[in-house]
């Protein structure tokens, strides 16, 4: 079955700190992976997808990502946290039918 | 570009009572549009594909009878909650598909936060 999973449901870094989101897909889903951020009672923002060609994907606010497909991961980076990062980040991947495959979400929090 | 709306924002009703929520593609078309619910501190669940102009096709253990979708135009899908329940307090999301893009990629309304007293 198709399937999202991203490592750790919490993580914390320090301001300025290295933010590292894991996400590793099942190698059924199309190639087609995202990344989105919620903010407390709001909708979700892209911040970055990846559909063909370069493996390394910028996004906004500085995040990058890089499709790895022989480790099926598409793990999720910024070089320095900032507090306005803190948010809940969800790795998605492409389903059929143009459904998307959530993972369960990765709650972020920067602490001074 | 590629903004949803979302209409209300938040709404509290009564049990017993439906509810209808509006989700709007403002500045394109949207032949797809998809309905989500979500509890707290949960990932997103869909609930529903709605395709415009024929009927919406409804995930399992989602009883369409009580959460009825209607898509009549390229820029409007309806949720409306029938006889709501407490256990329906709920945040519901829509997106939506630019028709013919091939990238799965989907706009995010701002959701609607349900409370049923």
């Amino acid at each position: 079955a198709q399937s999202v999973t991203q490592l750790g449901s919490h993580v914390s870094v320090s301001e300025g700190a290295l933010v590292l989101l894991r996400c590793n897909y099942s190698s059924s889903v199309p190639p087609y992976l995202f990344w989105y951020v919620q903010y407390p009672n709001q909708g979700l923002q892209l911040l970055l997808k990846y559909t063909t060609g370069a493996t390394l994907v910028k996004g906004i606010n500085g995040f990058e990502a890089e499709f790895k497909k022989s480790e099926t991961s598409f793990h999720l980076t910024k070089p320095s946290a900032h507090m306005s990062d803190a948010a809940e980040y969800f790795c998605v991947a492409g389903g059929g039918y143009n459904k998307l495959i959530f993972g369960a979400g990765t709650r972020l929090a920067v602490h001074p | 570009g590629a903004v949803v709306s979302q209409h209300p924002s938040w709404v509290i009703c009564k049990s017993g009572t439906s509810v209808k929520i509006e989700c709007r593609s403002l500045d394109f078309q949207a032949t797809t549009m998809f309905w989500y619910r979500q509890f707290p501190k949960q990932s997103l669940m869909l609930m529903a594909t709605s395709n415009e102009g024929s009927k919406a096709t409804y995930e399992q253990g989602v009883e369409k009878d009580k959460f009825l979708i209607n898509h009549a135009s390229l820029t409007l899908s309806t949720l409306t909650v029938t006889s709501a329940h407490p256990e329906d307090s709920s945040f519901y999301i829509c997106s939506a598909l630019i028709a013919g893009e091939p990238s799965y990629e989907q706009y995010f309304g701002p959701g609607t936060r349900l409370t049923v007293t």
